[in-house]
């Protein structure tokens, strides 16, 4: 069965301090990695796709690393408005078709000034 | 270029009644997901339509169906409402429905039971 975990659950960063999200998985022949964002009571805003190991992607203070099992989600000197869930998700291969994912828990990020 | 609209936002409603909710997909998009997203469980996958047809399904009771129309929206459906079922339910859309394909969410129906 495939599963994705995430941690830590949550994280209380100090503005300007440096830190990382994990996102570990297991699936049988990973077809891509999705991060993505949720403020509270909004739904997620989608933030990068991973499709192989060593793959990275950029954009603005975030920065998404894959490998064979996991992938982190890099955050250098955040500010107050990085403050959000952050979730990672696999797609679920039932049937070789279909657009499914499996999310893990999010990690709740905090930044405070 | 328009996102994923949802309506309604919010809706209350009392057990064992039914509800319906609303998702129209971005402009050119073909395939609709639903999620249920509860503080103990997460987000959970619902159903996917693609073309009008429904091509998987989550593990959730006959109780929740939905539809999609030949415009792509879509429509999800509860009926006999449990307390429970409280959640905010997601509505994504991705261009081509395939696996690794990017699925863009809407904001959400906050749906109360009580």
């Amino acid at each position: 069965e495939d599963q994705v975990t995430q941690s830590p659950e949550a994280l209380r960063l100090q503005e300007g301090e440096s830190s990382s999200l994990n996102c570990s998985y297991t699936v049988s022949g990973l077809r891509g990695l999705f991060w993505y964002r949720q403020d509270p009571g909004k739904g997620p805003e989608f933030l990068f796709t991973l499709y192989s190991a060593g793959e990275e992607k950029e954009k603005e203070r975030l920065k998404a690393t894959l490998t064979k099992k996991e992938s982190f989600l890099h955050i250098t000197a955040p500010k107050p408005e990085d403050s959000a869930t952050y979730l990672c998700a696999v797609p679920v291969d039932w049937n070789n078709a279909g657009n499914m994912l499996t999310f893990g828990g999010g990690t709740r990020l905090m930044v405070k000034p | 270029k328009a996102g994923v609209t949802q309506t309604p936002r919010y809706l209350i409603k009392t057990r064992g009644q039914q509800v319906t909710l609303s998702c129209s997909p971005i402009s050119g998009h073909r395939s609709v997901s639903w999620y249920q997203q509860t503080p103990g469980q997460g987000l959970q996958f619902l159903f996917e339509y693609f073309s009008e047809t429904q091509r998987n399904k989550g593990n959730f009771p006959g109780r929740f169906s939905g539809r999609q129309f030949s415009n792509s929206r879509s429509e999800m459906n509860v009926s006999t409402l449990e307390l429970g079922d409280s959640a905010l339910y997601l509505c994504a859309s991705s261009k081509t429905g395939g696996p690794t394909d990017t699925q863009y969410f809407g904001p959400g129906t906050r749906l109360t039971v009580l």
